[in-house]
C-alpha cells in the first residue's frame, strides 16, 4: 500500500517545455488535489478533482492543465514552462467523509 | 491577502518544554482546522484538527486550541522532542473535505 506516488522526484526543464508531472494512489478516495509550495509560502491549490471525469481549478490553475479519467491517476500537464512555475509541487487525496488529506513526497520542478 | 497566517517563520525551544505554535485566519466561513508537519523532502502529514465547535482538542502530547472570537488557533506540544523539529502548516476549509488554506508554516527546532 503506496498511498499517494509521484513521479518524478525531480526535474530540471528549459523554458516554453511541456511535462507531466504524476500521481497516482492506491487508496480509492474520490478527492486529488495539486499543491504548489513556494519557498516561505504556504501550499497554494492549483486544481483539484472530486472524482473521475470531474476537476476544477484552485487559487492558481494558470499555466497548468489536468484530467481524471481514472480513481487512481490524476496528472498535472504544463504547456510552456515559466520560470514562474520553479516550486515543489504536491499532490494530495482525501475523503468526502474525513478532512484529512494524505500528500505524496512531491516533485522539486525548476525552470530555466 | 493571506487568509491563514503563521507569524513567526521559526521557532526554537529546548527538549523537554513546550512548544507553541499560533495561526490566525480572516475568513470567518473557515469550520475546519488542521495542523500538518512536514519533514524536510516529504510531503506534509496529518497532525491533528479541531472543528469549529469546539475549543480544544489533544492527541497525546499535541493540543489544538480554537478561539474563534479572535480567529486563533495554536497548538502546543509537550513535552518537546528531537523528532518534533519540523516545518509546521496551519490549515483551514471552510468546506469539509474540500479547498483547504493553508498558512506558510512555522519551522520548529527542538533543542537537546
Amino acid at each position: 500500500n503506496a498511498g499517494v506516488t509521484q513521479t518524478p522526484k525531480f526535474r530540471i526543464l528549459k523554458i516554453g517545455q511541456s511535462m507531466t508531472l504524476q500521481c497516482t494512489q492506491d487508496m480509492n478516495h474520490n478527492y486529488m488535489y495539486w499543491y504548489r509550495q513556494d519557498p516561505g509560502m504556504g501550499l497554494k491549490l492549483i486544481y483539484y478533482s472530486v472524482g473521475a471525469g470531474i476537476t476544477d481549478k484552485g487559487e492558481v490553475p494558470n499555466g497548468y492543465n489536468v484530467s481524471r479519467s481514472t480513481t487512481e491517476d490524476f496528472p498535472l500537464r504544463l504547456e510552456l514552462a515559466a520560470p514562474s512555475q520553479t516550486s515543489v509541487y504536491f499532490c494530495a487525496i482525501g475523503q468526502p467523509s474525513n478532512e484529512k488529506l494524505f500528500f505524496g513526497s512531491g516533485t522539486q520542478l525548476s525552470v530555466l | 491577502d493571506q487568509q491563514v497566517k503563521q507569524n513567526s517563520p521559526s521557532l526554537s525551544v529546548q527538549e523537554g518544554r513546550i512548544s507553541i505554535l499560533n495561526c490566525d485566519y480572516t475568513n470567518s466561513m473557515f469550520d475546519y482546522f488542521l495542523w500538518y508537519k512536514k519533514y524536510p523532502a516529504e510531503g506534509p502529514t496529518f497532525l491533528i484538527s479541531i472543528s469549529s465547535i469546539k475549543d480544544k482538542n489533544e492527541d497525546g502530547r499535541f493540543t489544538v486550541f480554537l478561539n474563534k472570537s479572535a480567529k486563533h488557533l495554536s497548538l502546543h506540544i509537550v513535552p518537546s522532542q528531537p523528532g518534533d523539529s519540523a516545518v509546521y502548516f496551519c490549515a483551514a476549509s471552510g468546506n469539509y473535505g474540500q479547498n483547504f488554506v493553508f498558512g506558510p508554516g512555522t519551522r520548529l527546532s527542538v533543542l537537546p
